[in-house]
């Protein structure tokens, strides 16, 4: 089945700065590929999202980019602010389901 | 517009004792109904997912059920809970787009 890998598990950054999230894949028929923000006490929210006929989807400061060849996909964050601290997943779909990677907990720090 | 409702938000329950999480959605019909548990530590497992009434698929081996007795109604059960059935778990159903997943706020659950 698929597997998602996703790194890193912990990220901390200054406001202002830029965070990158990375995830991997492993069955190449995955074709939609979103990403959620959790915060503390809360479910999932999706972000972003994008899918397998597409390179790469902005909206504002944020990005996901996708590399089908290589089977990873990134997430971006340019001008991080302290509100962007929550813990962030990956996923990848394949038929009706999301298989998801195991979460990064990203600290913005002022 | 589509909205989930899960209840109840936390629960604390003892060894051996019964569960039952319902999650209810609006603004939808014949989704396709899944729910998570979320580890302390870990991503979200996918455990059961349902595509329509009466119809349950079980991905993982547990010491959990899941029924869904209405169109918009899922139920997690169990009979006797274990410690390692404490968790956070989430109901979630496909957005619009069909392929993304809409969460209620969860339930934490608590095994003592």
């Amino acid at each position: 089945g698929e597997n998602v890998e996703q790194h890193p598990s912990t990220l901390s950054v200054q406001e202002g700065d830029s965070a990158v999230i990375k995830c991997t894949y492993s069955d190449s028929a995955s074709n939609y590929f979103p990403w959620y923000k959790q915060e503390l006490g809360k479910g999932p929210q999706l972000i972003i999202d994008i899918r397998s006929n597409v390179g790469e989807k902005k909206d504002q400061r944020i990005a996901v980019t996708l590399n089908k060849t290589a089977k990873h996909f990134s997430l971006h964050i340019t001008e991080t602010q302290p509100e962007d601290s929550a813990v962030y997943f990956c996923a990848a779909s394949i038929a009706e389901k999301l298989v998801f990677g195991k979460g990064t907990k990203l600290t913005v720090n002022p | 517009s589509q909205t989930i409702h899960q209840w109840p938000a936390t629960l604390v329950q003892p060894v051996g004792s019964p569960l039952s999480l319902e999650c209810t959605v609006e603004g939808t019909s014949n989704p396709n109904l899944y729910w998570y548990r979320q580890a302390a530590g870990r991503g979200l497992q996918l455990l059961f997912y349902s595509v329509g009434i009466g119809q349950i698929s079980s991905e993982v081996p547990q010491n959990l059920s899941a029924s869904r007795p209405q169109d918009r109604q899922f139920i997690l059960s169990s009979k006797k809970l274990l410690l390692s059935d404490s968790g956070f778990y989430l109901c979630a159903f496909p957005g619009t787009g069909g392929r993304e997943a809409f969460f209620g706020q969860g339930t934490r659950l608590t095994v003592v």
